[in-house]
Formats: structure tokens, sequence, C-alpha cells
């Protein structure tokens, strides 16, 4: 496996379900992101942990959770979604150097979530 | 607050017609200016960084400039197989780790 990778590709859920999605990244960066990504919308940043200490959580509803167990491996656990939570779900890589970052993301091919 | 205009928001060229796409920007202290392509159904794909203005960089049949303002994405005599997505990002200086991204310019090149 190369890059970052996420699973599922795709996923339909409930409103009650509860589900995951996951990422892993091959590239020795040491900060992960995920982004969401809504039709005729920019991308939005959810969350960002560096060297496993999560950084930024950019008003999220607690209906989503996010995991970083090391820092090759990155969670999102989603629960009680709604109907407006259906969108692309990307997760992304970069090299943190301090209080800097070299910008550069890399990433994966994203989880499409539809909530019914 | 940092804020990213993209434009056009679709633009449509025949095969070998160069155009430019056009990323303006607003930023407390510019860290550094980003583009990406995206090709439907995929995550983003990294072009290039711009630090500075005056800065170009070139990949191909690309090249990214930057001023003060805005930044442009050249495309010169395109193939139908740039057709994709173009999203333009900036970072703060005093936001380390926080890209804001513009809407994206979706091209499309007819042959």
């Amino acid at each position: 496996e190369t890059g970052v990778t996420q699973t599922p590709r795709h996923l339909v859920m409930g409103m009650t379900n509860k589900k995951s999605l996951k990422c892993e990244q091959h590239l020795g960066h040491n900060a992960m992101y995920w982004y969401k990504q809504s039709a005729k919308k920019p991308l939005e940043l959810m969350f960002v942990y560096s060297l496993e200490e999560r950084v930024e959580n950019n008003s999220v509803p607690s209906r989503f959770s996010p995991e970083c167990p090391n820092s090759s491996h990155l969670f999102l656990h989603l629960h009680t979604l709604q109907p407006e939570d259906s969108a692309l779900y990307l997760c992304a890589s970069s090299q943190f150097q301090g209080l800097l970052n070299t910008g550069e993301l890399f990433f994966g091919e994203g989880s499409r979530l539809t909530v019914l | 607050e940092d804020q990213v205009t993209q434009s056009p928001e679709a633009l449509r060229l025949q095969e070998g017609e160069s155009s430019s796409l056009n990323c303006s920007y607003t930023v407390s202290g510019l860290r550094g200016l980003f583009w990406y392509r995206q090709d439907p159904g995929k995550g983003p794909e990294f072009l290039f960084t711009l630090y500075s203005a005056g800065e170009e960089k070139e990949k191909e049949r690309l090249k990214a400039t930057l001023t003060k303002k805005e930044s442009f994405l050249h495309i010169t005599a395109p193939k139908p197989e740039d057709s994709a997505t173009y999203l333009c990002a900036v970072q703060a200086a005093t936001n380390a780790g926080k890209s804001t991204f513009g809407d994206g310019t979706t091209l499309t090149v007819k042959p």
C-alpha cells in the first residue's frame, strides 16, 4: 500500500446507525486531517491531529468523533447522523515541522457517505 | 478570516487552447498558496506550493504564478487528460496546519 488509503469507499447508513471511517497513511507523516467535501461547497476542515494530539476541532458536531491511535491511523466515528451530513469525507496527511507545516496535503480517495 | 475565491467556476476549452485559472485570496500573512487537482470521485492531488510574490512553478503544461493578491494557473496547449477540478488553498503564517480552500474551477478540455 502506498500513499493514503481510506475505507470504506462508499457507505450508506440510517440516522440511528453507528459506523466508522478508517484512514491509513504510508508516507511517514506526523499530521493527519479529516475534511468534508459537499457539493458546491469548498473543502471544510473538520479535525487535525499532530503527533497523535488533536490540535484543531473546527466546530464539528459531536455526532462526529475522531480517533488517532498512532501517527499512521485515523478514524472518524459516526453516530446519529443527519441527511445533511451526506458528503465525501477526505482524509489527508502532511509533515509537521514544529510550528511550521510544509502545507502540502496528501489526500486519500475519500469515503462517500450517504445518510438516509 | 482567510478567504479564497476562484474563477471561473467552470471553463471549457478546445484541445490546444491555452487559458488561465484565477485564485484571489486574503490572508493575514501568507505561509503558502497551494494548487491541487481533483478528478471525479477521487481525492485532491497536490500540484504546487508558492510562498512569495513573483514565484513561479511549472509542471508539464501547467504553470503557477503568485502575486500579493492572487495566483494564476496557466494551462498551455491543454489535452483532454487535463480535464479536472483545480483547487486553490492558502495557509496563514499564524495558523499552521489549517488550509483554507476555494470552491475550485472545473476544467473540461474537448478533443
